[in-house]
């Protein structure tokens, strides 16, 4: 079964600084995709980056890039420079191929998340 | 603008009631999800439709029901028979039929918050 583990419940971090938010997955599979979404206090889940798993440089999108380690099995989110708008809930994601039986489809599952406070 | 729509924002219900939560899109997406997302949890898959008039369970579909008459639009009921509705409602669409490449990418609407009395 696929399992995603984000091991932080929470961060802190100072505005302007660098925050590192970990993401540790398991999958025997080779093809797989690997997604972070950012959750504010709104509800609203908003899509930040993807990286797939044959992608061999790091996938990056303004501050937000993703910290690809495939023999370690991570994916962390690194977002630089913290603005106070960035502080919410962040959750990583993981997409690869579900059984047959269900039609084989590319379905994600989350992990719990990670809150992240960005404080002045 | 295109996006996802979800009515209403916040819904009560009596316990022994059915209610349905609105999912609309305008992004022309074949896909569309339910979630369903308890404090403190990630979000876990309810039921899932590739293209009109079909639909799969996901984890947790179990005292849910969903229909798929229009591209644009999903629908969840909760049933009387879920024993926990509480919780938070999370609908999604991607572009491609679900699940059709690892690359396909989820969008969101704002949710709907479900609390039973």
């Amino acid at each position: 079964a696929q399992k995603i583990t984000q091991t932080q419940p929470g961060m802190f971090v100072q505005e302007k600084e660098a925050v590192t938010l970990d993401c540790t997955y398991d999958t025997s599979d080779q093809s797989y995709g690997l997604f972070w979404y950012k959750q504010p206090s709104s509800g609203e889940m908003i899509f930040l980056i993807y990286q797939g798993s044959y992608d061999e440089q790091n996938a990056t999108e303004g501050r937000y890039s993703l910290n690809f380690q495939k023999a370690r099995k991570s994916a962390n989110l690194v977002i630089s420079a913290s603005q106070l708008g960035d502080s919410a809930m962040y959750f990583c994601a993981m997409s690869l191929r579900g059984p047959q039986a269900s039609g084989g489809s590319y379905i994600p599952t989350f992990g719990r998340g990670t809150s992240l406070i960005v404080h002045p | 603008d295109g996006g996802i729509t979800q009515s209403p924002k916040y819904l009560f219900r009596k316990e022994g009631q059915n209610v349905t939560l609105s999912c609309e899109q305008n992004l022309n997406h074949d896909a569309m999800y339910w979630y369903r997302q308890d404090p403190g949890q990630g979000l876990r898959l309810i039921y899932y439709s590739q293209i009109v008039n079909d639909f799969q369970k996901g984890d947790i579909a179990e005292g849910y029901s969903v229909s798929r008459e229009k591209k644009e639009s999903f629908p969840l009921t909760v049933t009387s028979a879920q024993k926990n509705p509480t919780a938070f409602y999370l609908c999604a669409s991607s572009m491609l039929p679900s699940g059709s490449t690892v690359t396909d990418t989820q969008y969101f609407g704002p949710g709907t918050r479900l609390t039973v009395l």
